[in-house]
């Protein structure tokens, strides 16, 4: 499978805990963007990343939340002391430059549910 | 403010029926604009786009959208519908709000097209 994959799938947690979620995108792709997605909305920009170097965080990431992408390739995101309203859809999605406005190529998403 | 609106929270057609998703945009510069799909449990799939040239564009899965300047609207169109079309739609802008090269795409909240039988 040459796509965006996303690990895991699903995740319950309790409150309080520490969770990570991985991506790893598209192989030749530098871009890399991390969303979230509640239902009924469209995804919410957190971060992304432009080869290994985290270009812009949104002001939804708070300091719980950290992502990294140290070689390049794959990335993981953190969330730390979870709460419930961390519960969501994650999001992650890769795109080439210097292909202009390339479209993004999304994974599957993260399922976390915070109890 | 940069920003895409999506106005019809649900579209019910019947199958075999021609459809159309809406979109409306705000943008400060030249409007690129987006159209993903998102089947259930699935991640979000590029449907077509429109950077620039023809205002029709044609994209996957039959589906097409015509770029209205004067409008601003960006609608999702499909001559005739299959029940399979059955999903959640986004449409997106680049954002413009930040210098450089930033390709971050702003979303509308999603239109639920339902194809009925």
């Amino acid at each position: 499978d040459t796509g965006v994959s996303q690990n895991p799938r699903h995740k319950i947690t309790k409150r309080g805990q520490n969770v990570t979620f991985r991506c790893d995108p598209i192989s030749e792709h530098n871009r890399l963007y991390w969303y979230r997605q509640t239902l009924g909305q469209g995804p919410e920009f957190l971060t992304y990343f432009q080869n290994e170097a985290q270009l812009e965080k949104s002001r939804l990431l708070s300091d719980r939340f950290s992502a990294e992408r140290p070689k390049g390739s794959f990335s993981t995101l953190e969330i730390q002391r979870t709460e419930q309203g961390d519960s969501a859809m994650y999001l992650c999605a890769s795109s080439l430059l210097p292909r202009v406005n390339g479209e993004q190529f999304f994974g599957p998403g993260t399922r976390l549910t915070v109890l | 403010a940069q920003s895409v609106a999506q106005p019809e929270d649900q579209v019910n057609v019947a199958e075999g029926n021609p459809l159309t998703v809406k979109c409306t945009y705000s943008v400060s510069g030249n409007p690129y604009l987006f159209w993903y799909v998102q089947y259930p449990n699935r991640g979000l799939q590029f449907l077509l786009k429109y950077i620039t040239g023809d205002n029709l564009v044609k994209g996957s899965y039959g589906f097409e959208a015509e770029f209205n300047k004067s409008q601003t609207s960006f609608h999702l169109k499909k001559p005739s519908a299959l029940v399979s079309d059955s999903a959640l739609y986004f449409c997106a802008v680049r954002d413009y709000s930040y210098a450089g090269n930033n390709r971050k795409l702003i979303w509308g909240l999603g239109t639920s097209l339902a194809v009925n039988p």
